[in-house]
């Protein structure tokens, strides 16, 4: 099973200020790699596939990067609606799919 | 557009079963992949397995191998997961996805999500 680590697992930031999320495989998942923003009692919502492409209606100031082992979402200036948990989520090798542990971001 | 609707809450007692509905709407049901996912409260997203129905397959997490069944209705364009001898440990909102394509990968479409609550 391939291990998503998420760091960190909270991150503190103020309305317009870039935010850095890190995610890291356990061995490399190649760019198979999706983000989700998830918000109190709604489901998760698509972000990034591929490690880079933004899915269908997403801003962009979400922005994803990386390969292998390590990923970066970059949130380029934060708007108030952004505050919520991300979770990055393999889909290289399965089963299982897997997901990391999620941040959240606060204000 | 598509939609997957879920119903919102059921109550269960431990060592019962519970099985969970998805329905479908807009897109073609047959051709995608649909996962079950599940969030314990106040935890993060945990796979428990997905059904590709063109390739009339089903996986599951090992942790569910045995206790979890996902099937699909083609007819209602409804997918199922039943999960078995329930515990505490299994009150979670668990939601269906549909995954972009026929296999398992990321998803672009989420259910609201069921609420399962354990206890006696």
């Amino acid at each position: 099973e391939i291990v998503m680590t998420q760091s960190p697992a909270t991150l503190s930031v103020s309305p317009g200020e870039r935010a850095t999320l890190s995610c890291r495989a356990s061995q490399s998942v190649s760019s198979n790699l999706a983000w989700y923003q998830q918000k109190p009692g709604q489901a998760p919502r698509l972000l990034i596939y591929g490690a880079s492409t933004r899915a269908t209606g997403i801003p962009a100031r979400f922005s994803g990067s990386g390969s292998a082992t390590e990923f970066t979402l970059t949130i380029s200036s934060l708007q108030s609606e952004d505050f919520a948990v991300y979770y990055c989520q393999q889909y290289d090798y399965w089963p299982p799919l897997t997901f990391g542990g999620g941040t959240n971001v606060e204000i | 557009q598509v939609q997957l609707v879920q119903f919102g809450a059921e109550v269960k007692m431990p060592g019962s079963s519970v099985k969970v509905s998805c329905k479908a709407s807009g897109g073609t049901f047959s051709s995608y992949a649909i996962s079950w996912v599940r969030q314990a409260p106040g935890q993060g997203l945990e796979w428990m397995g997905g059904i590709m129905p063109v390739f009339g397959t089903t996986n599951y997490a090992q942790k569910f191998q045995g206790r979890a069944t996902i099937t699909t209705d083609e007819s209602t364009s409804t997918a199922y997961m039943e999960l078995s001898s329930l515990r505490s440990e299994d009150t979670a909102v668990y939601y269906c996805a549909r995954a972009v394509g026929a296999r398992n990968t990321y998803f672009d479409y989420w259910g609201h999500g069921t609420l399962v609550t354990v206890s006696s």
